[in-house]
């Protein structure tokens, strides 16, 4: 099955700087990659996607790029904010439309923003 | 984006006894996944479950001991049985969107005693 690696773990950065979190996946067959923000006691909340056919996808201060030869993608969060602060998860699946679209998740990034 | 919700947000159960969790949404869909979230770790999906046949369980996760109802497009159960202390999670419904995105339930925090 697919398996994704996530790092890393914690990354602290000074409010107004930039954030990079990278993950890897196992398995060539998976289309579909969406990060998720998951701030403490709230259920994780999709904040950007990226599908196989794109190398990148931005949304304002959020970009996600995709090296599906390489197999691996990062999120880019840039001019951070205190708010910004939450573990952040990336997944992948197939992407097919069809009931093999289950999510395999990293194991997370704690982000903490340094005021 | 559909509005998510689920029953109980939140249990303390006895082990060897067995706790139903509903999901439900406010439009319909046609997937719906059930994930567990052990405290502090990442998520795990445990099946997928398509209106009108069975369920389709991950390795690791078998039926007899989540069972899992999907009677219509806008409602599902899953159903932890004889439980134990291993069993203490955060489970959480999500369902797919218009193409591939997935959209999670509040979850439910379940604690075994």
């Amino acid at each position: 099955g697919e398996n994704v690696e996530q790092h890393p773990s914690t990354l602290s950065v000074q409010e107004g700087d930039s954030a990079v979190i990278k993950c890897t996946y196992s398995d060539s067959a998976s289309n579909y990659f969406p990060w998720y923000k998951q701030e403490l006691g709230k259920r994780p909340q999709l904040i950007i996607d990226i599908r196989s056919n794109v190398g990148e996808k931005k949304d304002q201060r959020i970009a996600v790029t995709l090296n599906k030869t390489a197999k691996h993608f990062s999120l880019h969060i840039t001019e951070t904010q205190p708010e910004d602060s939450a573990v952040y998860f990336c997944a992948a699946s197939m992407g097919t439309g069809g009931g093999a679209d289950g999510l395999t998740f990293g194991k997370g990034t704690h982000l903490i923003i340094q005021p | 984006s559909a509005v998510i919700s689920q029953k109980p947000s939140r249990d303390i159960c006895q082990r060897g006894t067995s706790l139903t969790i509903q999901c439900q949404v406010d439009s319909q869909v046609t997937m719906m996944f059930w994930y567990r979230q052990q405290p502090g770790q990442s998520l795990t999906l445990i099946a997928t479950a398509n209106q009108g046949s069975e369920a389709t369980y991950e390795s690791g996760f078998v039926i007899d001991k989540f069972p899992i109802s999907r009677p219509n497009l806008t409602f599902s159960t899953l159903t932890v049985s004889n439980m134990s202390p291993e069993d203490s999670s955060i489970y959480l419904c999500s369902v797919r969107g218009r193409i591939y995105e997935q959209y999670f339930g509040p979850g439910t925090r379940l604690t075994v005693t």
